[in-house]
């Protein structure tokens, strides 16, 4: 499966939205990117995933490019609740059931 | 989606001792997940559960630490055995569910210290 390149951390104030950017450039044609997070002290929580189309449901929206080597995560309001590690996955649609998590993005949304 | 609860939720062992984390599931799934997380670290994947045969372990797991159970669709359980201080992790249990399977579901995880 394609790794991803996430920035590390990033700020973000309560109610506005929320871009977290992930570049995947060595994804193939048939991997899917997912967006999971983490909440302190709790398991990871699948957002939303997609393989060239954009995606929205009711956590976030997903912006794929046209080439598919990126993709942007966005949570449209952010609020206090949404502070967490967010990773971005590129996996195979009939791929091996590990899911490298990556180090994530360590989103603070600050009131 | 399934509700999926893990016990304990936390524990301190004293080194050379075994724990065994237990892993619920609500309804059957097919496949079930246990992964690690060390401290400051993200999450790897330590083995899958199979019901009914033995479970498939990634490269650096083997079974006899980390002994795994799957008796059936809704329970799984992990032991990590004969433990050191290099053990302290959070351990979470997943699933894959959802209308084409494509989703991990995971448990709150259990928070283990080793002394």
């Amino acid at each position: 499966d394609a790794k991803t390149t996430q920035p590390t951390s990033m700020d973000c104030a309560e109610g506005r939205a929320a871009n977290l950017p992930c570049n995947h450039s060595t994804i193939s044609g048939n991997e899917y990117v997912y967006w999971y997070r983490q909440i302190h002290s709790q398991g990871p929580q699948y957002i939303i995933h997609g393989l060239k189309n954009n995606e929205t449901n009711e956590m976030a929206s997903l912006i794929i490019t046209e080439d598919r080597k990126s993709s942007t995560l966005i949570l449209p309001h952010a609020t206090l609740r949404d502070t967490a590690v967010y990773y971005c996955i590129v996996r195979s649609g009939t791929g091996a059931n590990n899911l490298f998590f990556g180090t994530g993005t360590r989103l603070t949304v600050i009131p | 989606s399934a509700v999926i609860s893990q016990k304990p939720s936390r524990d301190i062992c004293q080194r050379g001792t075994s724990l065994t984390i237990q892993c619920q599931v609500d309804s059957q799934v097919t496949m079930m997940f246990w992964y690690r997380q060390q401290p400051g670290q993200s999450l790897t994947l330590i083995a899958t559960a199979n019901q009914g045969s033995e479970a498939t372990y990634e490269s650096g797991f083997v079974i006899d630490k980390f002994p795994i159970s799957r008796p059936n669709l809704t329970f799984s359980t992990l032991t990590v055995s004969n433990m050191s201080p290099e053990d302290s992790s959070i351990y979470l249990c997943s699933y894959r569910g959802g209308s084409g399977n494509e989703k991990l579901f995971f448990g709150s995880g259990t928070q283990l210290s080793v002394l």
